[in-house]
């Protein structure tokens, strides 16, 4: 069964870059018909996607931080990664990665635990 | 639109049959999923597609789609599906993904 874990720092400065990484056990990352995302979650708020991945590396990403995403799979490893420039104290919230099927129905499951990321001096 | 929109807050008696509902213009040319999710944990997917079910998921959970709005139906509600239940799809474009604002459910 697949399974996804979140790994990173949980606390970054403002103006740095935030770097996640995505750990997949139980399958492979090079497995079709799935993507990769990163969805996070503010505290106390709703859900915001944050970007797709295909193993390939053709990448989809929210319009309103694509300047600052980057997503990245590395297929040695079976993990993918997101980094987010300039991070303000609005980029504090809970990062997920999950497995995505990108297709008419689309659909994120199964999800990681999540990891905590807080921006703060 | 790229947007989802849900209500907020819904409320159901105990038992009783409750609807989540989901409007946007990307519902009219891909399927809604729907997730639950709990105080502390990460969301569960609990519907996709016009009505399928991941495996574990109750069948008092079901699905249907009209136009620009996507519904979840729970059948005889129990308090353990108190939760929060966002609906997810892709924006018009087909590029991006979209998830609603979440409706939060209060069992009674």
């Amino acid at each position: 069964q697949l399974q996804l874990r979140e790994s990173g720092p949980g606390l970054v400065k403002p103006s740095e870059t935030l770097s996640l990484s995505c750990t997949l056990s139980g399958g492979s990352i090079t497995s079709t018909p799935f993507y990769w995302g990163w969805i996070r979650q503010p505290p106390g708020k709703g859900l915001e996607w944050i970007g797709t991945v295909h193993y390939t590396g053709r990448t989809y990403k929210n319009a309103s931080l694509k300047s600052r995403v980057t997503i990245s799979v590395d297929t040695s490893k079976n993990q993918f990664s997101l980094k987010l420039s300039s991070v303000t104290a609005a980029d504090t919230a809970l990062y997920y990665c999950a497995t995505q099927n990108f297709d008419t129905a689309p659909r994120f499951d199964p999800w990681g635990q999540g990891t905590l990321v807080t921006v703060s001096s | 639109s790229s947007e989802l929109t849900q209500d907020p807050a819904v409320s159901v008696a105990l038992g009783q049959t409750v609807r989540i509902t989901c409007q946007g213009d990307g519902l009219r040319s891909y399927y809604a999923s729907w997730y639950q999710q709990k105080p502390g944990q990460a969301p569960l997917l609990v519907l996709y597609a016009e009505n399928s079910r991941p495996s574990g998921i109750p069948d008092r959970f079901s699905g249907s789609n009209s136009g620009n709005t996507a519904s979840l139906t729970i059948t005889g509600a129990q308090a353990e599906d108190e939760a929060d239940y966002y609906c997810q799809s892709r924006d018009i474009s087909g590029n991006h993904v979209v998830f609603g604002g979440g409706t939060k459910l209060t069992v009674l």
